[in-house]
């Protein structure tokens, strides 16, 4: 079985700047999680869809990040304009559904903004 | 505020013996406990899970023990084995409408000595 699949990797951008992650859920997985790790922290929670609907996106600042769940299947995370602090590891995470389900983690993309 | 703390940041463990890491949580509206093993470069891995209604929960090695008076969580794990050294991340859940995304811990990073 596949696992969560992130693209890039890796990306470094200045301030000001806009950046776009990808990621893609195993297959069947009606639930997607995008989270935060800084340097040093666990990993927080950005937003929560299932299927294509938002759930919970309480923890996502809103005037500069958005994310996309077209389809119920793919999703983008895209930060405009990055701010040094937006500098970190962003996991995806996919479950069969909400509670109780395990959730399964992608590699990350790790951002650095200079 | 963190909610979910884990106060040691490392913890050094000879091969063979138990390693046991610790967790508190503040808020009461957590039912279902998780904890997750980092590899560098990797996303978390799931490794065990508890739910409220349960004091312990067994998986091979791995045993997670939660005292819900105390607020507070341990991961076993006997016999220790080089490839456990990794971050130690633990998490929790609160039911609410569907959301489910995890609160973490800062982690433990855990180091098995030959």
């Amino acid at each position: 079985e596949a696992g969560v699949a992130q693209s890039p990797r890796y990306k470094i951008i200045e301030k000001r700047q806009s950046v776009a992650f990808w990621c893609n859920p195993i297959s069947g997985h009606a639930t997607l999680y995008w989270y935060q790790q800084i340097l040093g922290q666990g990993p927080k929670l950005l937003i929560q869809f299932q299927n294509n609907g938002v759930v919970d996106d309480s923890q996502l600042p809103k005037d500069r990040f958005s994310a996309e769940r077209l389809k119920g299947v793919d999703s983008t995370l895209k930060i405009q304009p990055a701010k040094l602090e937006d500098s970190a590891v962003y996991l995806c995470a996919s479950s069969l559904g909400p509670r109780f389900y395990e959730q399964y983690f992608g590699p990350g993309t790790r951002l650095t903004v200079t | 505020d963190q909610q979910v703390k884990q106060n040691s940041p490392s913890l050094s463990v000879q091969e063979g013996r138990i390693s046991i890491l610790n967790c508190d949580y503040t808020n009461s509206m957590f039912d279902y406990f998780l904890w997750y093993k980092k590899y560098p470069a990797e996303g978390p891995t799931f490794l065990i899970s508890i739910s409220s209604i349960k004091d312990k929960n067994e998986d091979g090695r791995f045993t997670v023990f939660l005292n819900k008076s105390a607020k507070h969580l341990s991961l076993h794990i006997v016999p220790s084995q080089p490839g456990d050294s990794a971050v130690y991340f633990c998490a929790a859940s609160a039911a609410g409408g569907g959301a489910d995304g995890l609160t973490f811990g800062k982690g433990t990073h855990l180091i098995i000595q030959p």
